[in-house]
Parts: C-alpha cells; structure tokens; sequence
C-alpha cells in the first residue's frame, strides 16, 4: 500500500525558514516530489528527490532519507505569496504518484 | 502556447447526465494522468496513460472511462454522474513514468 503523512497546517512570518515533513510508505518507492497550489489553481511542480541528500531550487530545498522513509520541503525567507497548500509525493518505479493530503501554508506580516 | 489544456473549466450538470472532460498536453510527453481533487483538497490518481496505454487504474467506479487517441490527448468520460463526482479534475503529463509532471488548469464539475 502507499500512505503518505504531512502536516495539515503551518504558520510562520515574512522572512522566516519553515520546514515541513513528509513521511511514506510506500512499495517500490523511487522518488519524492513536492508540488504548490495556491487557492483555486492547480498544483506546480517544486522539485523531486530521487537520491538522499538535498536539492536546492533557489529559496526552496527539498531533502530525502530513504532509509528513514522521510523527506522535507525548505523554505526560506518567506514571503506573502508562499501562503499555499504544498504537497509531498510518493512515486514508484510503475510510475505511479500518490499526495500526501497537503499540507497549508500560511505567511503572516 | 499553454502546455497542459484543459476543457471546459468548468462544468455543471444533473445527475445521471453523461459528460466528458478533454485534455491535450503540446510538451511530447509520453505519460498523462487523471486526478480527483475533493472539497478537502485531497489529491488522488485515477488513470495514468503512457503511449496512450492504460498504465494505472485505480479504484474508480467502472462510470468513468479514460481514453487516449494519441499519446498527445487523454479524455475522461463519466457516465450517470452522481453528486459525489463533484470534484476538480485535473489532467497532468510527465516525460516520463511518476517524473516531474505538468498540471493543466482544472475541470471544476458540479453535480446537481
């Protein structure tokens, strides 16, 4: 079966570092990916882990363990327009993808 | 030049009524997708497609059938629509199996 968990909320401030966690299960695991959706558009693709280590992509660094089956989406020096649902994905080696259940993002002033 | 299009965006009918969503992708890729996204924002795979073969078929009621001339265009098909379809649909493409994939802009579907 594939089961993905992430934080249904986070709250944080112009300017700071958030971090959220995605854990999975997931039979024939290959690669993470983490996508942005703001309200009423469709999701946007982030970046994708297929190796351990982290990615960086300008303010956003993504990071994967595949020997603890975890992963996270960094974001630095938040801004308004971060203020978003962002989800993790698990994908397999059949080329299948399944979301985690999102995770909302809100930036405060 | 939009690279995942979708139509219509949105679309309201009765129930038991039969429609179809069309999605086209210009970005040669081989791989289109089909997702359910409900009121609570839960994203879910329904059809995956690579070559225009059906690759994944999750657990969708038999109402809903996916087709895919070329591997350009995948349609979605739901016959007797009930109110829980109320949804957003979404088409994606992705070179390759489970990549990065691209999302067209949404079928938004209302069942009364």
């Amino acid at each position: 079966g594939q089961s993905l968990e992430q934080p249904s909320e986070v709250t944080a401030v112009e300017g700071a570092i958030v971090q959220i966690n995605c854990t999975y299960q997931t039979s024939g695991f290959y690669g993470l990916s983490w996508y942005q959706q703001h309200d009423g558009g469709a999701p946007t693709f982030l970046s994708y882990n297929a190796l351990d280590g982290l990615e960086e992509t300008g303010r956003f660094s993504s990071f994967l363990s595949r020997s603890d089956s975890y992963g996270y989406l960094l974001l630095q020096e938040l801004q308004m327009k971060d203020s978003a649902s962002y989800f993790c994905a698990a994908n397999t080696n059949a080329g299948k993808s399944t979301f985690g259940d999102g995770t909302t993002l809100t930036v405060k002033p | 030049d939009t690279a995942v299009s979708q139509t219509p965006k949105y679309l309201v009918t009765q129930m038991g009524n039969d429609k179809s969503i069309k999605c086209e992708q210009n970005l040669g890729h081989d791989t289109m997708y089909w997702y359910k996204q409900d009121s609570k924002k839960f994203l879910k795979i329904m059809f995956s497609y690579n070559n225009k073969e059906l690759i994944i078929n999750e657990t969708v009621p038999n109402r809903f059938s996916p087709k895919s001339p070329d591997k350009a265009h995948l349609n979605l098909h739901i016959n007797s629509l009930e109110l829980g379809d109320s949804a957003v649909y979404f088409c994606a493409s992705s070179q390759s199996r489970g990549g990065e994939q691209y999302f067209g802009p949404g079928t938004r579907l209302t069942v009364t």
